[in-house]
């Protein structure tokens, strides 16, 4: 199973919105609405920030929202702040009854 | 609330086998599957494999089958995860997380346990 590709880096301005993309295949991210979205800052455990495609879990900022079109799915900030500034990874569920990650993007907040 | 505390780092030499456990506390143990995820250093997140602990019943990742094996112990509430002929690219942080839903995501992480293979 190859992991799901991810921009490298992605950076935006305070205030800005930002897109980070995320494509697999039709046997994992176009085969089923189990995408999720996790933040990583240095030398912490990955934090949910997205399930389900679209869902925000309970105490993440609505400025993060999900979708999905095909094989490709999308993670948008609004309204960067500095505090966004960290590695976000997908995952998806895969036909294998397995996971797969996706590449990793850094967020930079200029 | 829900916390998953993992045992401490290891250092292990190339060819030997390491077990990591992963406490469970503030839910029923055995209602949530347990997944392994690892970092190397400076690289992404790589996922190892699930484990229910109600039945036992595993699922690996391919790159893993061999190496991983994923078991509990219901009364104490403890997943653990052994993985076997360590080489140095096995040199990482080691996360279990709960999974949630239809444990298709992972609220709850545990804080990570260094693995250093080094001879």
């Amino acid at each position: 199973q190859s992991a799901l590709t991810q921009p490298a880096s992605v950076s935006g301005s305070p205030g800005q919105s930002i897109t980070i993309s995320c494509t697999g295949t039709s046997s994992d991210v176009g085969g089923y609405n189990y995408v999720s979205w996790y933040q990583q800052h240095p030398g912490k455990a990955p934090k949910l920030m997205i399930y389900d495609v679209s869902n925000r879990p309970s105490g993440v900022s609505n400025r993060f929202s999900g979708s999905k079109s095909g094989n490709t799915a999308s993670l948008t900030i609004s309204g960067l702040q500095a505090e966004d500034e960290a590695d976000y990874y997908c995952s998806s569920y895969t036909s294998s009854n397995t996971f797969v990650f996706g590449t990793g993007t850094k967020v930079t907040v200029l | 609330q829900v916390q998953l505390v993992q045992s401490g780092a290891e250092v292990k030499k190339p060819g030997a086998s390491v077990k990591v456990s992963c406490k469970a506390s503030g839910y029923t143990f055995t209602s949530y599957n347990i997944n392994w995820v690892r970092q190397a250093t400076g690289q992404g997140l790589e996922w190892m494999g699930w484990m229910n602990p109600n039945s036992g019943n595993t699922g690996y990742a391919q790159k893993f089958q061999g190496t991983v094996t994923m078991t509990r112990n219901t009364s104490i509430s403890t997943a653990y995860m052994e993985l076997s002929s360590l080489r140095s690219e096995d040199t990482a942080v080691y996360y279990c997380a709960r999974g949630d839903g239809s444990g298709s995501y992972w609220t709850h992480w545990g804080q990570g346990t260094l693995v250093t293979v080094s001879s």
